[in-house]
């Protein structure tokens, strides 16, 4: 079974500018996560979808970040415009909704480490 | 709100003694709780999954118990090796919030040969 993919690994841009991450989920998962991770902190849920449905954005920045998820498969979040303290690695993670509580295990993409400078 | 905590926040051990990681949280009405490895730089590995409905979970040299109860999980990793040191997270998925994965701040380790 084919992971969770996410691009680019790395990126590097300037404050002010746009950026955007793509995430492609575990085939067949409904619940796909965006989650920022600042150094030495635990990740932090920024949206979650189920399906191509938003369950929860409570903690997304909305005036600058952005993410859709088309037809329910591959998602993107985006930053528009960055600034210094966006600088963290973005995870991208997918889970199953089927009835049995094992079958809600989350599987994480590699991450995309952003700085912005 | 589901408030995940993770302590300590940093561990070193000298090769061969057991590690202890500590996971407590508020919100009991949970589907599982599942224990992460993060080596520096890269994403999360899943280590082990505990249901609800189970007390521990076991694989190799790793075990880890739930107490839904009081709130507690523990993970230990018996005989530790360098290759154990990491960050490890635990993160509690709420029934509350349809799926939500709630994380901790993670503990450290360093394990010196």
């Amino acid at each position: 079974e084919a992971g969770v993919a996410q691009s680019p690994r790395y990126k590097i841009i300037e404050k002010r500018q746009s950026v955007a991450f793509w995430c492609n989920p575990i085939s067949g998962h409904a619940t796909l996560y965006w989650y920022q991770q600042i150094l030495g902190q635990g990740p932090k849920l920024l949206i979650q979808f189920q399906n191509n449905g938003v369950v929860d954005d409570s903690q997304l920045p909305k005036d600058r970040f952005s993410a859709e998820r088309l037809k329910g498969v591959d998602s993107t979040l985006k930053i528009q415009p960055a600034k210094l303290e966006d600088s963290a690695v973005y995870l991208c993670a997918s889970s199953s909704l089927l009835r049995t509580a094992s079958r809600r295990e989350a599987f994480f993409g590699q991450g995309t480490r952003l700085t912005v400078v | 709100k589901q408030e995940v905590t993770q302590i300590p926040a940093a561990l070193s051990v000298p090769e061969g003694e057991n590690l202890v990681l500590n996971c407590s949280f508020t919100d009991s009405a949970i589907y599982n709780l599942q224990w992460f490895r993060q080596d520096p730089g890269k994403g999360l590995t899943s280590l082990l999954l505990i249901q609800s409905s189970q007390r521990e979970q076991t694989s190799g040299r790793l075990n880890a118990s739930l107490d839904k109860s009081s709130g507690r999980s523990t993970l230990y990793i018996a005989a530790s090796q360098p290759g154990d040191s990491a960050t490890y997270l635990c993160a509690v998925n709420n029934k509350a919030a349809g799926n939500k994965l709630t994380f901790g701040g993670g503990t450290r380790v360093l394990v010196k040969p």
